[in-house]
Parts: structure tokens; sequence; C-alpha cells
């Protein structure tokens, strides 16, 4: 059981480059989040999905999209890169709130992005 | 939108000692879920303790317990007998049961713990 996994763990791109994170997760959870932390600022959540085929807007969406084609991975595409997504990234996922085991989210170890 | 806040960039112990980090919450909700997370150097997200808002009694979990006061919208975390290990960044988390906004969390930003030897 391997929880939530990220790839790559860390990436540098050159502005304008595109690439895509991948996040997977083996513990059935409906539920997937795509969020970014900067220094001072906590994490802020980008976009996120309530089910395969699904997917919303977050806090911070601008410059990123997403797709869940699958139910266990949820995929982050940054097609131009700027320097203002130099950040880390975490996915996380989760059960609905209110149901068994919706109290928990589980978050994926990060993804160092450098855009230069 | 709901807002989590934490007015403590950062707060420093003694080993051995005790610490309340603290963190308020804004929100129109009555049923919800509250979290401390742990971020150490590894940047690994650990989940610390919850607390749902419906249940009175405060959460403990070892040496952590909280002080939830749902009227007041409050939710301190308090670390008895600190540890080395305890140093990080940590985080108050709110979990929305709105459906519609896929029961996001909102995070606050951070406390820095230091825990001097």
């Amino acid at each position: 059981n391997a929880g939530v996994t990220q790839t790559p763990k860390f990436r540098v791109l050159k502005t304008g480059q595109s690439m895509t994170l991948l996040c997977a997760q083996d513990m059935n959870h409906e539920y997937m989040y795509w969020y970014r932390q900067d220094p001072g600022m906590g994490l802020r959540l980008i976009h996120y999905s309530v089910g395969e085929g699904t997917t919303a807007k977050g806090e911070v969406p601008d410059g990123y999209n997403v797709s869940r084609l699958k139910k266990q991975n949820f995929l982050l595409g940054l097609e131009s890169a700027a320097p203002s997504q130099t950040s880390v990234y975490f996915c996380a996922s989760s059960y609905p709130a209110g149901g068994p085991g919706g109290e928990t989210q589980y978050f994926g170890p990060g993804t160092r992005l450098l855009v230069l | 939108a709901q807002t989590v806040t934490q007015s403590q960039p950062e707060m420093s112990v003694q080993e051995a000692e005790t610490v309340t980090l603290s963190c308020t919450y804004d929100t129109s909700e009555s049923d919800y879920y509250l979290f401390w997370y742990k971020q150490p150097p590894s940047r690994q997200m650990i989940l610390v303790i919850r607390q749902e808002a419906y249940k009175q009694q405060n959460a403990t979990e070892n040496r952590f317990s909280v002080n939830f006061q749902k009227a007041a919208k409050s939710f301190s975390l308090k670390i008895s007998d600190s540890q080395l290990g305890d140093a990080a960044m940590y985080f108050c988390a709110y979990r929305s049961y709105a459906w519609n906004t896929g029961n996001q969390f909102y995070f606050g930003t951070g406390t820095s713990l230091t825990v001097i030897p």
C-alpha cells in the first residue's frame, strides 16, 4: 500500500516549457487535490476532483490544467511555465467528508519545481 | 470561503516544556473538521490530530491535545513534554462539509516551532 505518490520529485524548467506532474493513490479515494506551497503562504488549492472525469478550480488555478481520466490518477499540467510557478506542489486524496474515513486527507511527498 | 488564521509565525519552546500554538477560523458552517498537520524539513505533511466540530470533547493524541472552542472559532494545539523531534512547521486546517466545493481543506499560513535543547 504505497498511499499517495508523486512523480517527479524535483524538476527544473525553463520559462515557456511545459510539463505534467503525476499523482497516484491506491486507497480508492474519490477526492483528489493539487496544492502549491510557497513561503509564508501555507498550502493553496490549485484544482480538485471529486471523481473520475470531473475537475474543478480551486483558489489559484491560473496557468494550470488538470485531468482525472482514472480514479487513481490526477495529473497537473503546466502549459507554459513561468517563474511565478516556482513552488512545491503537493497532491492529496481523501474520501468525502461526513462518511467513513472522510475526516482525513492523505498527502504525497511533494514535487519541487524550479522555473528559470 | 472559509479562512484559517495562525497569528504566530514562529514559536520556541524548551525541551520537556509545554507550548501552545494558536489557530482561529471563520466559517458559517455548523459541521466541519479541524486538523493540525506537522511538516518537518522533509516536507512530508503529517497529521498530528483532528477534531470533528460536533464533538464537544477535545481530541488528544499522546502528548498532543487541542482546545476547541466552537463558539469562539478557536482551535489551539498544546504540545506537552516537547521533544527535539517536534521541531517543524505546524499547519492548522479546516475541512468543509460543503459538497459543491469538494469538501475543500483550508490551511493557515503555518507556525514554525523551534525546540531548544
